[in-house]
């Protein structure tokens, strides 16, 4: 099945420091999609970005499908923003559902 | 904007006790799935639906069973529990993107 692989595993910065997180993928993708899962184990959507950019406040996302990665960009980090973000993708083909990266684990030090 | 519901929230259980976590969307999607998680690891698929009267088994084999009787139901059980089956179980419906639902964080002592 299709792989997906997060770097960097850990991240730990200061509250207003800028980050950006890795996904790649093994295979051509349906859909990718960004979650953040607070710790409460809530796993909040943060953009379904199968290909291209978007934007939403201080968090912004770019699939280059082509080359088979994505990027997730956190600007002017919060405490808040502490939690663990997971990647997932669905390549459509095979057994349905959504194959998850192992997730980056980010800290955000007040 | 979360339209996916699941109880409980928590549940403390003993061994050999039958369970069944449940989970209803009123987004009238007919894709669903249950996931499983254990702390601070990635998320597994168990199991997954395309609609009424179909079930599928998912990439990680599990003990739990599941059934797809109305559109916006799909619950899960667990016939015997054990300490094994300690973990967060998730469930998610899809149209396009997947929504997920706030999760049943089960302990069985």
């Amino acid at each position: 099945g299709i792989q997906v692989e997060q770097s960097p595993p850990d991240l730990i910065l200061q509250e207003g420091a800028n980050s950006t997180l890795r996904c790649n993928f093994s295979d051509s993708v349906n859909n990718l999609q960004w979650f953040h899962q607070n710790p409460w184990g809530q796993l909040i959507n943060l953009f379904y970005i199968p290909s291209g950019t978007k934007q939403n406040g201080r968090l912004s996302a770019t699939t280059v499908a082509t080359e088979r990665y994505s990027l997730l960009y956190i600007s002017s980090s919060q405490t808040t923003d502490s939690g663990v973000y997971f990647c997932a993708v669905d390549s459509g083909g095979g057994a349905d559902g959504l194959t998850f990266g192992k997730g980056t684990h980010l800290i955000i030090q007040p | 904007e979360a339209d996916i519901y699941q109880t409980p929230r928590y549940l403390v259980i003993g061994t050999g006790k039958k369970i069944t976590l449940e989970c209803s969307q009123t987004m009238g999607h007919d894709k669903m799935y249950w996931y499983q998680q254990d702390p601070g690891m990635e998320l597994h698929l168990i199991h997954y639906s395309y609609g009424v009267n179909s079930t599928e088994k998912g990439d990680l084999s599990s003990e739990s069973t599941v059934s797809r009787i109305r559109t916006e139901h799909f619950p899960l059980t667990l016939e015997s529990a054990r300490p094994s089956h300690t973990s967060q179980y998730l469930c998610a419906s899809s149209l396009y993107g997947y929504t997920f639902g706030s999760g049943t964080r089960l302990t069985v002592v």
